[in-house]
């Protein structure tokens, strides 16, 4: 099935603290996981990646957790900042249906000074 | 490395136009790229898979004819919205995979805000 929502929650944070963002995926054969950053009016940035042979991956200020046994997937920023505030996307890939990618439905990070 | 251009960023035009978007991988090479669509507030919906030197794969739902797809070169996928109307206007984004090996994350252009009056 697709994963795709037709809201969008927020997550409001105060600046400084860490962030934790969530996302369900729907396909268990889904082998590689991507969260991407929108700004308004912009197109997704990459941030991190996690390939479904691991459970976590950490990068600049970000970590990536995988849950293959429910279908979890979580980003947590660390030390939040203003630039932090956008859309935040999980995607998951399936090489098996040709590397497409299907979207979660998107939280929105609103970052408080 | 691995930018997408896409242009151009904003389209106005009347109902019956037909609108070519350009999306080009500047620094890396690509058999595939894709073609998305982003009403507001909401997520991205795939709407074909574009390949190099042949014809696209659409997904379900979406008019190959009223959706026109090139890939002509490793460097730059075309989507035409023809005989555009109003319910067309929409964001459209692109996306290109590095050609090398593996696992690899799409890329994605900036968008086109297309407006269909």
């Amino acid at each position: 099935g697709e994963s795709v929502g037709l809201h969008l929650p927020t997550l409001s944070v105060q600046e400084g603290d860490n962030s934790i963002i969530n996302c369900a995926y729907s396909n268990s054969a889904s082998d590689y996981f991507i969260w991407y950053k929108q700004e308004s009016g912009k197109g997704p940035q990459f941030i991190i990646d996690i390939r479904s042979n691991m459970d976590k991956r950490q990068g600049q200020r970000v970590t990536v957790l995988l849950n293959k046994t429910v279908k979890h997937l979580s980003l947590q920023i660390a030390a939040t900042q203003p630039g932090d505030s956008a859309v935040y996307f999980c995607a998951e890939n399936s090489e098996a249906a040709g590397n497409k990618l299907t979207f979660g439905g998107g939280t929105r990070v609103l970052v408080k000074p | 490395g691995a930018v997408v251009s896409q242009h151009p960023s904003w389209v106005i035009c009347k109902s019956g136009t037909s609108v070519k978007i350009e999306c080009r991988s500047l620094d890396f090479q690509a058999t595939t790229m894709f073609w998305y669509r982003q009403f507001p507030k909401q997520s991205l919906m795939l709407m074909a898979t574009s390949n190099e030197g042949s014809k696209a794969t659409y997904e379900q739902g979406v008019e190959k004819d009223k959706f026109l797809i090139n890939h002509a070169s490793l460097t730059l996928s075309t989507l035409t919205v023809t005989s555009a109307h109003p319910e067309d206007s929409s964001f459209y984004i692109c996306s290109a995979r590095p050609l090398k090996g593996g696992l690899q994350p799409q890329h994605f252009g900036d968008g086109t805000r297309l407006s269909i009056l």
